[in-house]
């Protein structure tokens, strides 16, 4: 079955210090990824994407198909930076995304 | 270029009773996805329109059902109202038709069922 875990519901960090969501899937297929954010009083909107491996915000997240991960990282986090994160995985052909429950990311000063 | 829209924001509505939630995507697009986000289950995907065409389904059951218009527009509706339904149902517009890219979503409609 196609799944997307994202293990921890809660990860506090100080700021400056290193940020690592992780994001592991479960497809037999080729799969797309992606990251979503959600900050505070605003909408879902998307990250980065896999394919497009571009560092947005500082943040970068590498597919590891042997894994079957996609973890999103920062070097230094901002305070800025709290709020939720969704991993997704579309699955090709089907139009259909399965996002992961979220993992609440919040920076401590 | 005006964001997705839903419309209402809220909903307050008795076990038993049928709601209707509608989703104007961004001009242009014609490519609507419906979500039901609750705190425990994150987003859970119910359906996809493109071109009035219902493409694809997630496991839901057959009290939820969408329909899409000819400009883009999309409903969803439930019938016989469970308070399990409870939720913030988002829908997300997405430009290109035959593959799904960056999706842009709405601000969600609260459903409450009491």
């Amino acid at each position: 079955a196609q799944r997307v875990t994202q293990p921890e519901k809660l990860l506090s960090v100080f700021k400056g210090a290193p940020v690592e969501l992780k994001c592991n899937y479960s497809y037999s297929g080729s799969p797309e990824l992606f990251w979503y954010v959600q900050y505070s009083r605003q909408r879902l909107q998307l990250l980065l994407r896999h394919i497009s491996r571009e560092s947005i915000k500082g943040f970068t997240a590498d597919l590891n198909k042997g894994e079957t991960s996609f973890h999103l990282k920062k070097p230094f986090a901002q305070e800025e930076d709290s709020a939720m994160y969704y991993c997704a995985l579309l699955t090709s052909g089907t139009y259909k995304y399965i996002f992961g429950t979220g993992t609440r990311l919040k920076v401590l000063a | 270029k005006a964001g997705v829209t839903q419309t209402p924001r809220y909903l307050i509505k008795t076990r038993g009773q049928q709601v209707t939630l509608s989703c104007s995507p961004i001009s242009g697009h014609r490519s609507v996805s419906w979500y039901q986000q609750t705190p425990g289950q994150g987003l859970q995907f119910l359906f996809e329109y493109f071109s009035e065409t219902q493409r694809n389904k997630g496991n839901f059951p057959g009290r939820f059902s969408g329909r899409q218009f000819s400009n883009s527009r999309s409903e969803m509706n439930v019938s016989t109202l469970e308070l399990g339904d409870s939720a913030l149902y988002l829908c997300a517009s997405t430009l290109t038709g035959d593959y799904i890219y960056e999706q842009y979503f709405g601000p969600g409609t609260r459903l409450t069922v009491t």
